[in-house]
């Protein structure tokens, strides 16, 4: 079964950094986009961003609201993807979670599976 | 702010049927980009509950239904169980803003 384990998540001050991974199992990772995805306490979810395979020259996107602060990388031979946070703001505050996308010929592709996710708390 | 817009809360009691809606523009579900819905439950990661629009994963029962059409896409959930109490989110895509979409989420009761 496939399988994804987010880890890394604390408590860090405004202004500070911090270094999420996304570790995947049960699954050809490196043919795989990794997706992040957040959810603030009692709200929605919120696409963070993306980082694309190999073969699509490891391109990466990102929303608006977290672009220029927060990069996304990964590392095929361990299987892991990785969400550096820099200039964290106090809405950063969330649940992270890192998702693949799965191709069934629809576009676009749909989500599955997701990890448990890993809470970020910005605060002083 | 999410670009597709869902109702924030629905209701029903055990054994009616709901319908949640999730309504984009022309620049995503419009524009051919198919809907997805997850289902979280309190306290755990999302699941797929419906892909491309209407086809359900092996394993959700066929009480869950999905349909789309223009700028709109909906999911249908009929014989409501007290387990079917959960958040559900749609999910496209919008090529002129370059990002995956999630709707605002709808809170379903089931009374």
């Amino acid at each position: 079964e496939e399988q994804l384990v987010e880890s890394g998540g604390g408590l860090v001050q405004p202004g500070g950094s911090l270094k999420l991974s996304c570790a995947a199992s049960a699954f050809t990772f490196n043919r795989s986009a990794i997706h992040w995805v957040r959810q603030a306490p009692g709200k929605g979810l919120e696409w963070v961003g993306h980082i694309r395979s190999k073969t699509r020259d490891y391109a990466t996107g990102y929303a608006a609201s977290v672009k220029g602060r927060f990069t996304i990388s990964r590392d095929d031979s361990q299987n892991t993807a990785y969400l550096q946070m820099n200039s964290l703001k106090i809405e950063d505050t969330a649940l992270y979670f890192c998702t693949r996308p799965q191709n069934g010929g629809f576009d676009p592709f749909w989500f599955d599976p997701w990890g448990q996710g890993t809470l970020v708390t910005v605060a002083s | 702010q999410a670009v597709l817009t869902q109702t924030p809360s629905v209701s029903g009691a055990p054994g009616q049927r709901v319908t949640i809606s999730c309504t984009g523009s022309s620049s995503n579900i419009g524009a051919g980009y198919d809907v997805h819905w997850y289902q979280q439950l309190p306290g755990t990661a999302p699941k797929v509950l419906i892909f491309g629009n209407s086809n359900r994963p092996s394993g959700v029962p066929d009480r869950f239904s999905g349909s789309k059409s223009g700028t709109s896409a909906s999911l249908a959930i009929t014989g409501l169980q007290a387990e079917d109490e959960a958040d559900y989110y749609c999910q496209s895509y919008d090529p002129s803003l370059k990002i995956w979409m999630f709707g605002g989420g709808t809170k379903l009761r089931v009374l």
